[in-house]
């Protein structure tokens, strides 16, 4: 089993929907967690972290479930620009390094 | 600051050949990695560094060296290409273990 697991999708949506993923990690001491996002053929970058307490910035909200070892992104108001992939990312209690997920594609359409 | 730079940008090889993969940071971060990164299979870490002079591998180093004598440069060595390191490759840095700042990538093909 991988260590993180994501829905690679794609998802397609049209604008304005509401859209979630989930990812799921096998290790349940893991500490850190993170969203990246990766457009088509460029390199990742940080979306937002991950809280305890969940967390929002604008339209993105991320969520945190230890007892079922899942974080999830929930995405209010889908733009055409949000099309991209999105990375699921756990930092491993046992190396302290950062562990990817295979990434679920958006597709956001007009 | 350019941030992270990477060269080349694409690259490709003979089965047997060998090459560096270049990277260097200008952000006096002390941590560097290595990824690839393959098609369903998320990105996975080679080599990487906690300051110079200091390296260890990561998920997949086979067939991959790495050395890192100055804080701003962390190149990746093909010692003898296969067409099983067909990839991206992604080279990042990072003054913490929680953002990492990610280079451009090189995409290498080989034959």
């Amino acid at each position: 089993r991988k260590e993180v697991e994501q829905d690679p999708g794609p998802f397609n949506v049209p604008e304005g929907a509401t859209v979630a993923f989930n990812c799921t990690y096998s290790n349940s001491a893991s500490q850190s967690f993170f969203w990246y996002r990766q457009d088509c053929r460029k390199e990742p970058k940080l979306l937002m972290s991950v809280y305890s307490s969940g967390n929002e910035d604008g339209r993105f909200t991320a969520q945190l479930n230890r007892a079922s070892q899942y974080i999830s992104l929930l995405i209010r108001d889908s733009k055409l620009s949000d099309s991209a992939t999105y990375l699921c990312v756990v930092i491993s209690s046992n190396t302290g390094k950062l562990i990817f997920g295979q990434g679920t594609t958006l597709q956001v359409k007009p | 600051n350019a941030g992270v730079t990477q060269t080349p940008k694409f690259q490709v090889l003979k089965t047997g050949q060998s090459m560096t993969l270049q990277c260097a940071q200008d952000m006096n971060h002390e941590y560097m990695s290595w990824y690839r990164q393959d098609p369903g299979m998320g990105l996975r870490l080679i080599h990487y560094s906690v300051g110079a002079g200091i390296t260890d591998q990561g998920e997949v180093p086979n067939g991959y060296n790495v050395s890192r004598s100055t804080t701003e440069d962390f190149p990746l060595r093909l010692l003898s290409a296969a067409p099983s390191q067909t990839s991206v490759y992604f080279c990042a840095s990072s003054s913490s273990a929680y953002e990492q700042y990610f280079g451009p990538g090189t995409r290498l093909t080989v034959t």
